[in-house]
């Protein structure tokens, strides 16, 4: 089992709300990436933190924002929920980018 | 833009039978290629980074390798609790890892 948790593992939000999911990172780890995997299909890149800057982004709006913490634990954000943001959030942490570590997701359900 | 297809999407193997799954894969400066597996509604847990073309690591009944074009993960006289999604994930110079859809092994007693 890594070191990388997240909160909550199951959260059901109507449409239109705003959700925060959160990430602590495996001890030692500076870089933290966020991942959104729906079902059947393989983890789609959000973005990345760095020492607490963003240095990556994929193909996500803007509604989608993010924060990494002096303790290089990370915040994901959402507003304005739509269905299709249906997924399994998935956190990973490592060192400078290279090996990333999993943690167990965030299912999140818009209804 | 990196891309990464796997092969074949599903497979069934009786207990004992060995196999391989293919990732072939395009990047723009191939850092790692990285081999996850992943249970139903679990991420993905972390098996294997291949740097460059040639280079093998095994685990297990698990071997992967590396070529300019594809990864292979054969996997070995497999066991029930083989049974998963085996993700193949490249890393460019972006450092982003690009995914594929997974290959979804199911190893029958």
């Amino acid at each position: 089992e890594t070191g990388v948790t997240q909160s909550p593992t199951h959260l059901i939000k109507t449409r239109g709300q705003q959700v925060t999911l959160r990430c602590s990172s495996q001890s030692g780890h500076n870089t933290v990436s966020w991942y959104q995997q729906a079902l059947g299909q393989g983890p789609q890149f959000i973005f990345q933190y760095y020492r607490e800057e963003e240095n990556g982004r994929g193909n996500f709006p803007p509604r989608f924002s993010g924060l990494q913490f002096p303790n290089y634990s990370s915040e994901l954000n959402v507003n304005a929920l739509e269905l299709d943001d249906s997924a399994l959030y998935l956190c990973a942490s490592s060192l400078d980018g290279i090996e990333a570590f999993f943690g167990q997701g965030t299912r999140l359900t818009v209804v | 833009e990196d891309q990464v297809t796997q092969s074949p999407e599903a497979l069934r193997l009786q207990e004992g039978e060995s196999s391989s799954l293919n990732c072939s894969y395009t990047v723009s400066g191939l850092r790692g290629l990285f081999w996850y597996r992943q249970d139903p509604g679990k991420g993905p847990e972390f098996l294997f980074t291949l740097y460059s073309a040639g280079e093998e690591k095994e685990k297990e009944r698990l071997k992967a390798t590396l070529t300019k074009k594809e990864s292979f993960l054969h996997i070995t006289a497999p066991k029930p609790e083989d049974s998963a999604t085996y993700l193949c994930a490249v890393q460019g110079g972006n450092e982003k890892l690009t995914f594929g859809t997974g290959t979804r092994l199911t190893i029958i007693p």
